[in-house]
């Protein structure tokens, strides 16, 4: 069974500071993908990334990083310089590739809520 | 333009009432799918659609009804709801369902719905 696993419930930190998400996952497939995804408190959720399994080639985009490591089975997210509108809840998520080809079943960290204060 | 919309943004319903949640894409996507979201938790999955077809139905109460009139929309029929179905319900959307292809799922921004 594939699990996510985001240890940090809570974190706060002062503007312009840099944070770091962590998730951790578990799964038997070799081929998977991983996903970001943030929640404001307006309750969207706006797609961040997706990483595959036999991608591990870090990612950078703007102000945010991900890095992803098969070996201790991390995907890490850091905001550098940190900003007010970061605020917000940060959720990982794992979907598997499942044989017959349905892989519609995300499985969702228990996601951190970030607040940057000003 | 990746964009899902969903009405009404609010919702307060008696046990007794009958009420839709809509849902709507432009995006060309063939994968549909409703969350259901309760505060502080992550969302769990209700109902998957592939090419407007119910392929998965996460063994959602019959009280719950979905429905996909066409590519780009997709309903969920509310009767006789109690109390704990109080939530957020969050529509979705994939390009499909194919293995290998990119399923990056788009959220639209929920319905809350509250029930009397």
């Amino acid at each position: 069974a594939q699990k996510v696993t985001q240890a940090q419930t809570e974190i706060s930190v002062v503007e312009k500071e840099d944070v770091t998400l962590d998730c951790v996952y578990e799964t038997r497939d070799t081929t998977y993908y991983l996903f970001w995804y943030k929640q404001p408190p307006s309750g969207e959720l706006v797609f961040l990334i997706r990483r595959n399994s036999f991608d591990e080639q870090n990612e950078i985009s703007g102000r945010y990083s991900w890095n992803f490591q098969k070996s201790t089975s991390s995907f890490n997210f850091t905001i550098t310089a940190s900003q007010v509108v970061d605020s917000a809840v940060y959720f990982c998520a794992l979907s598997e590739a499942r044989s017959g080809g349905s892989n519609y079943k995300l499985t969702f960290g228990k996601g951190t809520l970030l607040t940057v204060n000003p | 333009d990746t964009e899902v919309t969903q009405t009404p943004k609010h919702l307060v319903m008696g046990m007794t009432n009958k009420k839709s949640l809509k849902c709507e894409q432009h995006m060309g996507h063939r994968a549909m799918y409703w969350y259901k979201q309760k505060a502080k938790k992550p969302p769990e999955l209700m109902f998957v659609y592939s090419y407007e077809k119910l392929s998965i139905n996460e063994s959602v109460p019959s009280r719950f009804s979905p429905e996909c009139p066409n590519s780009s929309l997709l309903n969920l029929h509310l009767h006789a709801l109690q109390p704990e179905d109080s939530a957020l319900y969050l529509c979705a959307s994939s390009q499909d369902l194919l293995r290998g292809r990119n399923h990056e799922q788009y959220f639209g921004p929920g319905t809350r719905l509250t029930v009397t």
